[in-house]
């Protein structure tokens, strides 16, 4: 079965600093791909990055990059630059079997990021 | 503007009452799925549907029920069978990606749902 965990329960950073948030996976197959997702207080979910496992080079997305390290299952998120608006829950993301199609995702139990001015 | 529309936005319910909850999408998108999030967890699945008039169990199903009879509709009902149904649901969609894998999942913003 798959599994995402997320060890940091809370971080703070200070504004402007960059930040990572951990994230490690335990999966069997060899094709799988990796979300972030942010979820300020309102609730909704917003995508972030994504990483499929055949990749080669880490995924970035304007100030978020994905540090991917196939050999240590690991997916950390890092953000540049924090700003204010960057205070939110984090949750990595996993799916595996990636020519099943539309299969749900698994997700972590997220990171508190909070940015202090 | 396409998206995903869940309502109630908040919902209060007594004990012993079922209660189903909306998740609409005008993106075409063919899956859809419920997910419920408590503090302190991630979200965890309750129900997908990949294709209309065919869906599937999550890890929590139990005490919920749903249906795909069109493909922009996926209502989630809570039975009284759901021991604790207090928690925020999240409803999403997604369509087959270019890139195998890539299919990014939409989320609505979601039900409070709070058992009185």
């Amino acid at each position: 079965a798959q599994k995402i965990t997320q060890t940091q329960p809370g971080m703070f950073v200070q504004e402007k600093e960059a930040v990572t948030l951990d994230c490690t996976y335990d999966t069997s197959d060899q094709s799988y791909g990796l979300f972030w997702y942010k979820q300020p207080s309102s609730g909704e979910m917003i995508f972030l990055i994504y990483q499929g496992s055949y990749d080669e080079q880490n995924a970035t997305e304007g100030r978020y990059s994905l540090n991917f390290q196939k050999a240590r299952k690991s997916a950390n998120l890092v953000i540049s630059a924090s700003q204010l608006g960057d205070s939110a829950m984090y949750f990595c993301a996993m799916r595996d079997s990636l020519d099943s199609g539309n299969t749900p995702l698994v997700f972590g139990k997220g990171t508190r990021l909070s940015v202090i001015a | 503007d396409g998206g995903i529309t869940q309502s109630p936005k908040y919902l209060f319910r007594k004990e012993g009452q079922n209660v189903t909850l909306s998740c609409e999408q005008n993106l075409n998108h063919d899956a859809m799925y419920w997910y419920r999030q408590d503090p302190g967890q991630g979200l965890r699945l309750i129900y997908y549907s990949q294709i209309v008039n065919d869906f599937q169990k999550g890890d929590i199903a139990e005490g919920y029920s749903v249906s795909r009879e069109k493909k922009e509709s996926f209502p989630l009902t809570v039975t009284s069978a759901q021991k604790n149904p207090t928690a925020f649901y999240l409803c999403a969609s997604s369509t087959r990606a270019v890139l195998s894998g890539a299919n990014v999942l939409t989320f609505g913003a979601g039900s409070r749902l709070t058992v009185l």
